[in-house]
């Protein structure tokens, strides 16, 4: 089972650069987020999709865009890079909403540095 | 803003001792969740516990809830090496949107001792 995939592992941007990390999950999930972890703060929900074609914002949305054409698929678009989105990115999904029974199965994460 | 917060953000005991972590959160939730991350690794899922109950059993872990003063504690009975690592608690609730997101705290570090 591969479970979660994220790619790339390692990636460095110049300001205003842009990228998109991956995210594919093959557990038929209909529930799929992305987050960034810093440190001292945790984990900080960016966006998250609750099926194909519907996707919300989370607490810390601005400077990244999402879409979710399939299940499998999720995503993550930079468009133009600031120092600030230097971070650890993870991907996680979940069968269910987290509501229900939704415990969530992450990526190894995507360490991203902007310079 | 963060929803929850563990306490305390760091904690060391010798191997074999009992280890309890501690989080807030601050709005109604429908569930709270806990997980683990190894260094470097993504997150682990440990146990899920329900708004409605008090206290759920898993192996080494105990987890209480009290929706009265939006707390939940972890506790790692017998604790091992190998429990090194860091413990984030996630509540979930329903966005402005209507639909449920979950939440993580800032986590705890977790030392054992050998």
């Amino acid at each position: 089972n591969a479970g979660v995939t994220q790619t790339p592992k390692f990636q460095v941007l110049k300001t205003g650069q842009s990228m998109t990390l991956q995210c594919a999950q093959d557990m038929n999930h209909e529930y799929m987020s992305w987050y960034r972890q810093d440190p001292g703060m945790g984990l900080r929900l960016i966006h998250y999709s609750v099926g194909a074609g519907i996707t919300d914002q989370g607490e810390v949305p601005n400077g990244y865009n999402v879409s979710r054409s399939t299940t499998e698929d999720f995503p993550l678009r930079l468009l133009s890079a600031a120092p600030s989105q230097t971070s650890v990115y993870f991907c996680a999904s979940s069968l269910n909403s987290p509501g229900s029974t939704g415990e969530l199965f992450f990526g190894e994460g995507s360490r991203l540095t902007v310079l | 803003s963060q929803q929850g917060e563990e306490d305390p953000q760091a904690l060391s005991i010798q191997e074999g001792e009992n280890a309890t972590m501690n989080c807030s959160y601050k709005t109604s939730i429908n569930n709270l969740q806990w997980y683990r991350q190894n260094s470097g690794r993504g997150l682990v899922h440990l146990i899920l516990i329900r708004s409605n109950e008090r206290e759920k059993h898993s192996g080494r872990l105990r987890v209480t809830l009290d929706t009265s003063k939006k707390s939940s504690s972890l506790l790692i009975t017998a604790s091992r090496a190998a429990d090194t690592a860091s413990y984030f608690c996630a509540t979930a609730h329903i966005s402005n949107f209507g639909n449920e997101k979950l939440t993580f705290g800032t986590g705890t570090r977790l030392t054992i001792i050998p």
